[in-house]
């Protein structure tokens, strides 16, 4: 199955500033995902990342907040915006094979103080 | 739409116990179904997996039957271990992205 390095691992940030989380896939995939761990929660997909066109939103996430970029089959990045406390979570990328299901980046926890 | 329900946790076992976590789904179409699993402080890793009716996923003593009758995908291990304490996700795939439960953890005193 594919390997997904995802960076940075962890970052402490202050309100009102951006952070951009890099993921890093070994082969080309056709489908990449961002979700959302909530502390003690389960996981909530953001979107769908497009290879070359803008990325899908799910219901709750919006473009301004969560830009994200797909330049090739390989690379995706995600920017949390504007940041506040509530958006202290972890954030994984996610790669779709249909051969292995779905295999995951080992995240980014975020704390925004 | 697709939804997945999975028991709430905690659930606490002493070791050497037989586990079972319950899992049921709604989808439209024939959905793939998944088992995560998640260790403290790490990432989560696929456990096991079935992609059609009747089929069984099985890893690390674990084991999962994909019952279309029932719309269940429940989880059980013979005999657990304290390593096997983590965090529990049953998902549905239905192809385009993937859906999780809210994640079981489950505690295992030695």
């Amino acid at each position: 199955s594919a390997v997904i390095s995802q960076k940075p691992s962890r970052d402490i940030c202050q309100r009102g500033t951006s952070l951009t989380i890099q993921c890093q896939v070994d082969s080309q995939v056709t489908m990449m995902f961002w979700y959302r761990q909530q502390p003690g929660q389960s996981l909530t997909l953001i979107a769908t990342a497009n290879q070359g066109s803008e990325a899908t939103y799910e219901s709750g996430f919006v473009i301004d907040k969560f830009p994200i970029s797909r330049p090739n089959l390989t690379f995706s990045t995600l920017t949390v915006s504007n940041m506040s406390p509530e958006d202290s979570s972890i954030y994984l990328c996610s790669v779709g094979e249909n051969a292995y299901g779905y295999t995951f980046g080992s995240g980014t926890r975020l704390t925004v103080v | 739409g697709n939804s997945v329900t999975q028991m709430e946790g905690p659930v606490t076992l002493s070791e050497e116990a037989f586990l079972t976590i319950n899992c049921t789904y709604t989808a439209t179409g024939y959905p793939s179904l998944f088992w995560y699993v998640q260790y403290p402080g790490e990432g989560l890793q696929l456990l096991l997996k079935a992609t059609k009716a009747d089929d069984k996923g099985s890893n690390k003593g674990f084991e999962a039957t994909y019952r279309k009758e029932t719309t269940s995908f429940h989880l059980e291990k013979g005999s657990v271990q304290v390593s096997d304490s983590a965090v529990y996700f049953c998902a549905l795939s239905d192809g385009d992205k993937i859906i999780f439960g809210k994640g079981t953890r489950l505690h295992i005193l030695p």
